[in-house]
């Protein structure tokens, strides 16, 4: 059974930083992983899959990369704002969706 | 892609009592789920709606918990029956369009409270 796991599971940085969030997955006969951004109380808004033959993918100022072999893929955001407080989800999608627990940022003024 | 929207957005509903949320979809789509959200938590499916037939639950749902409709590709509704506190929650439709990419879509989700 596939696990998805996020770490961290919350992460706190001031305005303008780089980060990068973590995600993992113990099988990786994956067909895709999608990356969600939620708001407090609202639905998923998605912000990038990649395809499984696919390494990275790119929005904006997002960008998320996908290595199936390590069973790993990282969400980066760069410079940083105050809108992107949220809570980031990726899930691993082979026979069905898995979700990992999330990783809420907050990003300081 | 698919926009989807849901009815009712939240609501405050009574133990015993029953809710019926809806889920509609702006385009036909290959598969219709449910999720729910329980408070701080990631999302569990509760079951995959078919289209003409009945439900897919996942361990630890039932049918008669939870019964869900699918009448057409762009339309499902999933009821939450006698309702206790511990069914508070967020409840999320999804879709996916099962051609491509296999991009997988959310309803804004409705919050339900049980007093």
């Amino acid at each position: 059974k596939q696990e998805v796991t996020q770490i961290p599971a919350a992460l706190s940085v001031p305005e303008g930083e780089n980060l990068v969030l973590n995600c993992s997955f113990t099988d990786s006969a994956i067909y895709n992983l999608q990356w969600f951004r939620q708001d407090p109380g609202k639905g998923l808004t998605s912000l990038l899959l990649i395809q499984s033959s696919q390494r990275e993918q790119t929005s904006g100022r997002l960008n998320a990369s996908l290595d199936k072999s390590s069973g790993r893929s990282t969400l980066y955001i760069a410079a940083s704002q105050p809108g992107d407080s949220a809570t980031y989800l990726c899930a691993a999608y082979n026979n069905d969706m898995r979700f990992g627990a999330g990783t809420r940022l907050t990003v300081k003024p | 892609s698919a926009v989807i929207s849901q009815k009712p957005s939240r609501d405050i509903c009574q133990r015993g009592t029953s809710l019926t949320i809806q889920c509609q979809v702006d385009s036909q789509v290959t598969m219709m789920f449910w999720y729910r959200q329980q408070p701080g938590q990631s999302l569990t499916l509760i079951a995959t709606a078919n289209q003409g037939s009945e439900a897919t639950y996942e361990s630890g749902f039932v049918i008669d918990k939870f019964p869900i409709s699918r009448p057409n590709l762009t339309f499902s509704t999933l009821t939450v029956s006698n309702m206790s506190p511990e069914d508070s929650s967020i409840y999320l439709c999804s879709a996916r369009t099962g051609r491509g990419s296999y991009e997988q879509y959310f309803g804004p989700g409705t919050r339900l409270t049980v007093t």
